[in-house]
């Protein structure tokens, strides 16, 4: 399978807790999205790299959450402290930039539901 | 700024019928343009897309797609449902160099279709 993956799947903690989730974008990928989807609404964007750069970051991504790529390849997104507001689908895209164009299509993982009791 | 406005929370419609979900997007530029289909617990998938060109767009599973400029509008059709079509579809719209590339999304249109 050569798609973004992501783990876990499903996360439940409880309050207060920190977690952290996993994404493997497509292997030549250079860009990489993480999303949020709450329950009955579309997904929102968070931020963004480009290699090992982040590039933009939402204002929805309070200073509990920290995204990192290390080496331009997979990415974590981590939640400190978490909250039950932070219960959401967390979904991870990737594309391939490249120079001169202006839009790449961004492939869409199957996203970790994080459940905060 | 950009963003994707989908006036129908939801949509019930008899199996066999004719589909058709909204899209209105506001954006600068020449628009990238998105339909993705999400069943309950599940992640996206990728109906069609509009990139450039023919304005009328063929998609997976006998979906179609039809740009307007003029009428800043994509809206997704489908001549007859079936139950297994049930699902929350997402009109999508993708910012270029300005916006960060990013995905922006309506908030869905929950389609149920009834025997």
């Amino acid at each position: 399978d050569t798609g973004v993956s992501q783990d876990p799947r499903h996360k439940i903690t409880k309050r207060g807790q920190n977690v952290t989730f996993r994404c493997d974008p497509i292997s030549e990928h250079n860009r990489l999205y993480w999303y949020r989807q709450t329950l009955g609404q579309g997904p929102e964007f968070l931020t963004y790299f480009q290699n090992e750069a982040q590039l933009e970051k939402s204002r929805l991504l309070s200073d509990r959450f920290s995204a990192e790529r290390p080496k331009g390849s997979f990415s974590t997104l981590e939640i400190q402290r978490t909250e039950q507001g932070d219960s959401a689908m967390y979904l991870c895209a990737s594309s391939l930039g490249l120079a001169g164009l202006s839009y790449n299509e961004q492939f869409f993982g199957p996203g970790t539901r994080l459940t905060v009791l | 700024a950009q963003s994707v406005t989908q006036p129908d929370i939801h949509i019930t419609v008899s199996e066999g019928a004719s589909l058709e979900l909204r899209c209105n997007y506001s954006y600068g530029a020449t628009p990238y343009l998105f339909w993705y289909v999400q069943s309950p617990g599940q992640g996206l998938q990728l109906l069609l897309k509009y990139f450039s060109g023919d304005t009328l767009v063929q998609g997976i599973k006998g979906f179609e797609a039809e740009f307007k400029r003029s009428q800043s509008s994509f809206n997704l059709r489908k001549p007859s449902v079936h139950w297994s079509d049930a699902a929350e579809y997402f009109c999508a719209v993708g910012a270029g160099n300005t916006g960060g590339f990013k995905t922006i999304f309506g908030a869905g249109t929950r389609l149920f279709v009834k025997a």
